[in-house]
């Protein structure tokens, strides 16, 4: 999807392990969000960041850390990867408050 | 957090017109309405935003009704690349940044 850049796109870890899934835009969006999507189930927010230097928790936070390392750049650490974490991570900008979101094309995480 | 009901399923046929409803009523003055799609393996992609009334563009419909309660995403004449899972979502007014999609209705267009 042209715009944001997830990376990696596969991954898999073992319980325990850490992980930091990177997200970047170059459409010079000021929000950033990070949301996770389990099988058959919609996206839930995880933290999300309103502009550059902020952020906040979303839905589900529990086990995540981020980092809004600049305008363009929006990471998602997993500090001790669980099974229960097993999911596909999407990132999504959006330029502003009332302006549709555009979605990278996820990163797939299993932990074993 | 305004939150939405819709269809889990539908089924439709090439060709044919598809509509979701979106029921959502506790939405807020400030909240607009918006429509994503997303195949298999993508990241949900955006279709269409509203407020009030009728939206048109080139891939679909939104009708919003007075009070706001609902609205209508219509897909005229579907082909079976069409077949995905629809969300709708409600918010996006001012500071409402903790959107969160449900399950969507997944929409299977056969030949």
């Amino acid at each position: 999807n042209a715009g944001v850049t997830q990376t990696p796109k596969f991954q898999v870890l073992k319980t325990g392990q850490s992980m930091t899934l990177q997200c970047a835009q170059d459409m010079n969006h000021n929000s950033m969000y990070w949301y996770r999507q389990d099988p058959g189930m919609g996206l839930r927010l995880i933290y999300y960041s309103a502009s550059e230097g902020t952020t906040d928790k979303g839905e589900v936070p529990n086990g995540y850390n981020v980092s809004r390392l600049n305008k363009r750049e929006f990471s998602l650490r997993l500090e001790s990867a669980a099974p229960s974490q097993t999911s596909v991570y999407f990132c999504a900008t959006t330029p502003g408050t009332d302006q549709p979101q555009h979605f990278g094309d996820g990163t797939r995480l299993s932990i074993l | 957090l305004a939150k939405t009901t819709q269809p889990i399923s539908m089924d439709s046929y090439e060709g044919q017109e598809v509509n979701i409803t979106c029921s959502h009523n506790n939405i807020a003055t400030n909240d607009y309405i918006t429509w994503y799609q997303q195949f298999p393996s993508q990241g949900p992609r955006f279709i269409i935003q509203g407020y009030k009334t009728k939206v048109t563009n080139e891939v679909a419909s939104l009708f919003i009704p007075a009070d706001r309660k609902s609205s209508t995403l219509s897909l005229p004449r579907v082909s079976l690349s069409d077949t995905a899972v629809y969300y709708c979502l409600v918010g996006l007014g001012t500071n409402d940044y903790k959107l969160s999609f449900g399950a969507g209705t997944t929409v299977t267009v056969r030949a």
